[in-house]
């Protein structure tokens, strides 16, 4: 099945820094990719749908300005959280849609990103 | 609001037998639903899925039960194996109406008794 990578796997950053995230479709093209963020036992929230040469859609709550999204080619998307605070420490997890099929997958998903703000 | 609802936090099943999770969604626009698996610090993985002019759906030992007037969808596990502990959450997405994004339940955390 279609791969999709993060990168890093885990990050610890000072509070006030900013942290990138990047999310890599490693065999197939994605003009779309998504960014959720999960909380210690509870679901996988949308953050945002992120679309190659274009602005990303944010979800109510979300604030565009600290969560910068970047997807400058079809294989990559970066997230960055910007001016990092405890409350920003999450597991991130990226997905990616196939541009070349409508298959049953819908996604895939990248490994995640655990971050930790100190 | 939650439009993906697993009732469920946790289920724990004797290896060999049935595992039955369940899922309750409140949109009518939902025409595609998946279920995937999850371990800690891992991204989801992708087990089946069900079209909404479906109601049913067979991949070896998983079977999706899907009814629409209910909404309400199934996942079926058998036989139960120690290696499908794990999380799992069931999704939905508006496909026939553009929808790209997919909702998430609260997920079901399942656990097999050797």
């Amino acid at each position: 099945g279609a791969v999709v990578s993060q990168h890093p796997s885990r990050v610890i950053c000072k509070s006030g820094t900013s942290v990138k995230i990047e999310c890599r479709s490693l065999d197939f093209q994605a003009t779309t990719m998504f960014w959720y963020r999960q909380f210690p036992k509870q679901s996988l929230m949308l953050m945002a749908t992120s679309n190659e040469g274009s602005k990303a859609t944010y979800e109510q709550g979300v604030e565009k300005d600290k969560f910068l999204i970047n997807h400058a080619s079809l294989t990559l998307s970066t997230l960055t959280v910007t001016s990092a605070h405890p409350e920003d420490s999450s597991f991130y997890i990226c997905s990616a849609r196939d541009s070349g099929s409508g298959g049953r997958e819908e996604q895939y998903f990248g490994p995640g990103t655990r971050l930790t703000v100190t | 609001d939650q439009q993906v609802k697993q009732n469920s936090p946790s289920l724990s099943v004797q290896e060999g037998r049935i595992s039955i999770l369940n899922c309750d969604y409140t949109n009518s626009m939902f025409d595609y639903f998946l279920w995937y698996k999850k371990y800690p610090a891992e991204g989801p993985t992708f087990l089946i899925s069900i079209s909404s002019i479906k109601d049913k759906n067979e991949d070896g030992r998983f079977t999706v039960f899907l009814n629409k007037s209910a909404k309400h969808l199934s996942l079926h596990i058998v036989p139960s194996q120690p290696g499908d502990s794990a999380v799992y959450f069931c999704a939905a997405t508006a496909r026939n109406f553009g929808n790209e994004k997919l909702t998430f339940g609260t997920g079901t955390r399942l656990t097999i008794i050797p």
